[in-house]
């Protein structure tokens, strides 16, 4: 089964800064990936959607790229609510396998 | 508005069973499947599987063929999971999210914790 790989597992970040977290799919994924942000005591929620589509109200600082195997969430001018857990997850085809997560702190 | 509400928190013995329950409103029930994610204290989300809200089959993880069961009440717009002979490693949260693809609605979670 594929195996998605989230890098690195943690983060500290200062306000305004631009942090770049990385998806690695055990093999190519033809763009079927999301990214999910978390926060502790509540749901995910879906901030990009094949890849690069941003999903309705998500802020313009949240930027998906990537292709084939690599995949790339970007945050641009971080703010403090932007702390928490960031997923990726194979999308559209079983098993939906989400990465292991990536945990950003503000500094 | 569209919501998913889960039933409230479940306490169990090892080999007991638990259903947890998830019910959908604002949007139209069998025109989207049903999927659940578990999440153990401190750790990432693990999907489960799926349920076609249409013809009642379901999907399973292949962590989760043995003990798992997912089923509907569509007259209820109702989607359930049942786990039987709990064990310990079982303790999470639970959640039911719509998937049109990826996961654009969630449940708030059900918290099941399995102690002896």
């Amino acid at each position: 089964n594929i195996v998605m790989t989230q890098s690195p597992k943690s983060m500290s970040i200062s306000v305004g800064d631009r942090v770049t977290m990385n998806c690695r799919a055990s093999r190519n994924v033809y763009n079927n990936i999301a990214w999910y942000q978390q926060k502790p005591g509540k749901s995910p929620k879906v901030l990009i959607y094949l890849a690069s589509n941003r999903y309705t109200g998500v802020p313009d600082r949240f930027t998906g790229s990537g292709s084939g195997t690599d995949y790339t969430l970007t945050i641009n001018s971080v703010q403090a609510e932007d702390a928490a857990f960031y997923y990726c997850q194979r999308i559209y085809i079983s098993p939906r396998t989400f990465g292991g997560g990536t945990k950003l702190e503000l500094k | 508005q569209i919501q998913l509400v889960q039933s409230g928190p479940e306490l169990k013995k090892p080999g007991e069973s638990v259903k947890i329950s998830c019910e959908a409103s604002g949007y139209s029930f069998t025109d989207y499947a049903m999927n659940w994610v578990k999440q153990a204290p401190g750790n990432g989300l693990k999907w489960m599987g799926w349920i076609n809200t249409q013809t009642g089959k379901p999907t399973y993880g292949d962590d989760f063929t043995q003990r798992f069961v997912f089923s509907l009440e569509t007259s209820a717009n109702t989607t359930y999971l049942q786990i039987n002979n709990l064990n310990i490693e079982d303790t999470a949260t639970y959640f039911c999210t719509r998937s049109q693809g990826y996961f654009d609605f969630w449940g708030p979670g059900t918290m099941v914790t399995v102690s002896s």
